[in-house]
């Protein structure tokens, strides 16, 4: 069972927008930075969001993070066939001295 | 290109050991943090371990701690896990990634490590 808390899956239509929540505590979310990846089907992790809101040079605007107190928001608008994939949040734990993340949320475009 | 390409994975038994590899490029690879994570067959991504630049300092996660052991060769631009007493729980894709603050930006396509008899 991770520490960061992720709905195991969502899904929408083309064109919508969805937000995938990422849920800790202060010794994770709240006082350390939040990253997102997206791991299409076979493939490695990729960096979507760093430093809670701020995007790699090559990630569409279509992507945005958000942090508030001890949760993070992935946002994905236009969704789009090709975002079919699984997205985890990461961050440090203090307590833990160590690198987590979520369970990962599976997002279908249906 | 940046680019991370990790070898040495296989089939091992239980107890046995494996060393696995990372070949770091185009990047200034003495000049970050670097890192690796793992994924279970159909599970999450779980980060086993972290080298500082110069390898001075390494972090692990407590269900690897005194099994594995993080290094590196910047002078060969690699960074090493080497993994012993092995469980079948260890199966899983094995992933090394540059971390340059609090994220992993680069990382590189996975070997799959099976520990069965």
């Amino acid at each position: 069972q991770s520490v960061l808390t992720q709905p195991p899956s969502i899904s929408a239509v083309p064109g919508q927008k969805v937000g995938i929540s990422c849920s800790g505590s202060s010794r994770n979310i709240g006082n350390n930075y939040v990253s997102w990846y997206q791991q299409l089907p076979g493939t490695a992790p990729k960096l979507l969001i760093y430093d809670n809101d701020k995007r790699p040079s090559g990630i569409p605007d279509r992507f945005s993070g958000s942090k508030s107190g001890t949760s993070a928001t992935l946002g994905i608008t236009g969704l789009q066939t090709g975002d079919e994939a699984d997205y985890y949040c990461g961050t440090w734990d203090s307590s833990l001295s160590a690198a987590i993340f979520g369970g990962g949320t599976r997002v279908t475009v249906l | 290109e940046e680019q991370l390409v990790e070898s040495g994975g296989g089939l091992v038994q239980p107890g046995g050991s494996l060393r696995l590899s990372c070949a770091a490029s185009g990047f200034t690879f003495s000049g970050y943090w670097m890192s690796w994570v793992r994924q279970a067959p159909g599970q999450g991504l779980e980060w086993l371990a972290n080298i500082k630049e110069d390898g001075s300092e390494k972090d692990y996660v407590d269900s690897v701690k005194g099994r594995f052991t993080i290094s590196r060769d910047n002078a060969k631009n690699s960074v090493f896990l080497q993994m012993n007493s092995l469980r079948a729980d260890d199966t899983a894709v094995y992933y090394c990634a540059r971390i340059p603050a609090f994220a992993f930006d680069v990382w590189g396509q996975g070997t799959v490590v099976a520990v069965s008899s």
